[in-house]
């Protein structure tokens, strides 16, 4: 099955610098990467995605990169805030199965 | 439009005592996940059901976990007798199927196995 790995497990950065979260993923023929957000005690929230015919998604601050040769993909936050603080979760999903692998996370604290 | 419901919010039992969660998804959504999430782990899905049918519950343990859809819409996620390692956030999420593959969350039942 599917086997996605996410880096760094914890991150804090400076308010206004950026912030990469990286992710790899075994199964080439995964095709939707989704981004969710999970702020402490709440749901995960979409951010943002990307699909396997897209190298490159931008959304505002927030940015998604997809490497398909080398199974990665990357999220991008430019001028961060403290209100973007939260653990973030990258997934992938096979083709037809619509089934989300998620990484383990990763805990942002941007620091005012 | 109303997000997933899901209830009860909290739920604390004794090991091998019984529990069920309910979930509601999103009006119109065919396609209905039970994930667990673990404390600082990624969610990790139990079982995936299209309309009132299982599509997938390779990693949902039968001999004590089971789950319905009865009339492919509002759905259970049942623990029978409960472990302490059952101890997580179980979340249901929804969508809309026909290669719309956007998951959404509801707010997640907490679970407490004492």
């Amino acid at each position: 099955g599917e086997n996605v790995e996410q880096h760094p497990s914890t991150l804090s950065v400076q308010e206004g610098d950026s912030a990469v979260i990286k992710c790899t993923y075994s199964d080439s023929a995964s095709n939707y990467f989704p981004w969710y957000k999970q702020e402490l005690g709440k749901r995960p929230q979409l951010i943002i995605d990307i699909r396997s015919n897209v190298g490159e998604k931008k959304d505002q601050r927030i940015a998604v990169t997809l490497n398909k040769t080398a199974k990665h993909f990357s999220l991008h936050i430019t001028e961060t805030q403290p209100e973007d603080s939260a653990v973030y979760f990258c997934a992938a999903s096979g083709a037809g199965s619509y089934q989300l692998t998620f990484g383990k996370g990763t805990k942002l604290s941007v620091i005012p | 439009e109303a997000g997933v419901a899901q209830s009860p919010r909290y739920k604390i039992i004794e090991k091998r005592q019984s529990v069920a969660f309910w979930c509601n998804p999103i009006s119109g959504h065919a396609t209905l996940y039970w994930y667990q999430q673990i404390l600082g782990q990624g969610p990790k899905l139990l079982i995936q059901f299209q309309n009132n049918g299982v599509v997938d519950d390779s990693q949902l343990p039968k001999d004590r976990f089971s789950a319905e859809r009865l009339k492919g819409v509002d759905s259970t996620l049942k623990i029978q007798p409960a472990k302490l390692e059952d101890s997580a956030v179980y979340l249901c999420a929804s969508s809309p199927g026909q290669m719309r593959e956007t998951q959404y969350f509801g707010p997640g039942t907490r679970l407490l196995v004492l």
